[in-house]
């Protein structure tokens, strides 16, 4: 099975941060890789998939990097809504394994 | 509008069964992936099963052997029949498909 690790698994930051989380995967995946956002009591939402095709509707300061084993995603200018948490999942092979997730919360 | 909507949830005794349903409309043409994903109360996102391009089934390690996932191609939906079922299933279950989730649906063992 291919293991999904991110870091760091909390964050503090403030309005306007660039804010940076990373994804490494035991094993190349290519670019088989997804980005969710999840808040409290909330299903999670896709923001980036194809490790860096942003998802329609979603906010241009989210970006997707990386290929391989490596995967960053970054947030240019936090904004008071991207409070949450979010995980990285590969779906290059079964079984599809996500990230332990990273909360984001406020400085 | 693209939505998708997940039912069945519930509580039942250690051992019992229930039946999850995924309604996935407003979507131009199917998704090669359905897939089901599962949040334990307090915890991280689970990856439970995939119906792959309508014809192959994939299960995590943790639900192969009790749970079946199935699919129902003419009316986009989707259903995982959970047998044998353990306070450890205990958890909200989501579907998703073209990168769009629904609600989730609880289910208490």
């Amino acid at each position: 099975d291919i293991q999904m690790t991110q870091s760091p698994s909390s964050l503090s930051a403030s309005v306007g941060d660039r804010v940076t989380i990373t994804c490494r995967a035991s094993q190349g995946i290519r670019n088989d890789l997804g980005w969710y956002q999840q808040k409290p009591g909330k299903a999670p939402k896709r923001l980036i998939y194809g490790a860096s095709s942003l998802q329609n509707g979603v906010p241009s300061r989210f970006s997707g990097s990386g290929s391989g084993t490596e995967f960053t995603l970054t947030i240019s200018s936090l904004q008071p809504e991207d409070f949450a948490t979010y995980y990285c999942l590969q779906y290059n092979s079964y079984p599809w394994t996500f990230g332990q997730g990273t909360k984001v919360d406020v400085k | 509008e693209v939505q998708v909507v997940e039912s069945g949830g519930g509580l039942v005794q250690p051992g019992g069964s229930l039946r999850l349903s995924c309604a996935a409309s407003g979507f131009t043409g199917a998704d090669k992936y359905m897939t089901w994903v599962r949040q334990a109360p307090g915890k991280g996102l689970e990856w439970v099963s995939t119906f792959d391009s309508g014809v192959s089934a994939y299960y995590a390690d943790s639900v192969k052997g009790r749970f079946t996932i199935s699919r129902h191609n003419s009316e986009n939906t989707l259903y995982l029949q959970m047998n044998s079922l353990r306070v450890e299933d205990t958890a909200v279950y989501y579907c998703t498909t073209k990168g769009v989730w629904g609600q989730g649906t609880t289910v208490t063992v």
